[in-house]
């Protein structure tokens, strides 16, 4: 099975921190992507990446930016911290290719205060 | 970006009556496929329909693409406490591997 790892379940930030969420997956995926999910608004695309070094952006990247490094790993990064990012954040990875679906970690509840 | 529209939001069932959520794009879409959240979960991967007119089922939940390939749809029959959860459709486009999601419907069910 496919196993999506993000690196806390729960966070709590102050406003202006630079804040670091991290994701490994285990299968070796081409793609990674970082959503955000609010009630009511679904899961909205922040940044992709397909590939190490690669980034795209996506529906909501403003205040936000990542890192892939290394193929296994996806870092998101909030720069300045602010109240409207608190938030659920959900890593997920998929092979490449139209048809793959996607496997999803646990998700971060950020709080920033 | 593309919009894909999805209700209702929140629908409650008592357990035995039957379950649907819509999902609509004003675009021509490649593939949809269908994730369940349950609570306090992450969205799971359910299926993926990719031809125009498409049915697929597994056991009681049926999964239909449009004619149109712009809109689709998931019936639960009888449905159980353990279909309780956030449904989401997420649809592709026309090539890359980015999905857009429906804003998901919430079910719950009453034993």
């Amino acid at each position: 099975d496919v196993k999506v790892t993000q690196s806390s379940r729960y966070l709590v930030k102050r406003t202006g921190e630079k804040v670091f969420l991290e994701c490994v997956q285990d299968m070796d995926h081409e793609n990674m992507f970082w959503y955000r999910q609010d009630p009511g608004l679904g899961l909205r695309l922040i940044y992709f990446s397909y590939d190490v070094k690669m980034k795209e952006k996506g529906d909501i990247p403003e205040g936000y930016s990542v890192s892939r490094e290394k193929k296994e790993r996806f870092s998101l990064i909030l720069e300045s911290a602010s109240t409207n990012q608190t938030s659920m954040y959900l890593c997920a990875s998929s092979l490449i290719g139209g048809n793959q679906p996607q496997h999803f970690g646990d998700g971060t509840r950020l709080s920033i205060l | 970006g593309q919009q894909v529209m999805q209700i209702p939001q929140y629908q409650h069932v008592q357990e035995g009556e039957d379950f649907t959520t819509y999902c609509n794009s004003s675009t021509t879409l490649s593939n949809i496929q269908w994730y369940k959240q349950r609570p306090g979960g992450h969205p799971v991967f359910l299926i993926q329909l990719v031809k125009s007119g498409e049915v697929k089922k597994q056991k009681r939940l049926t999964f239909q693409f449009g004619e149109a390939k712009k809109n689709s749809s998931l019936h639960i029959t009888a449905t159980q406490t353990t279909d309780v959860g956030t449904y989401f459709c997420a649809a592709r486009e026309t090539s890359g591997s980015r999905l857009t999601f429906g804003e998901g419907t919430q079910l719950t069910v009453n034993p």
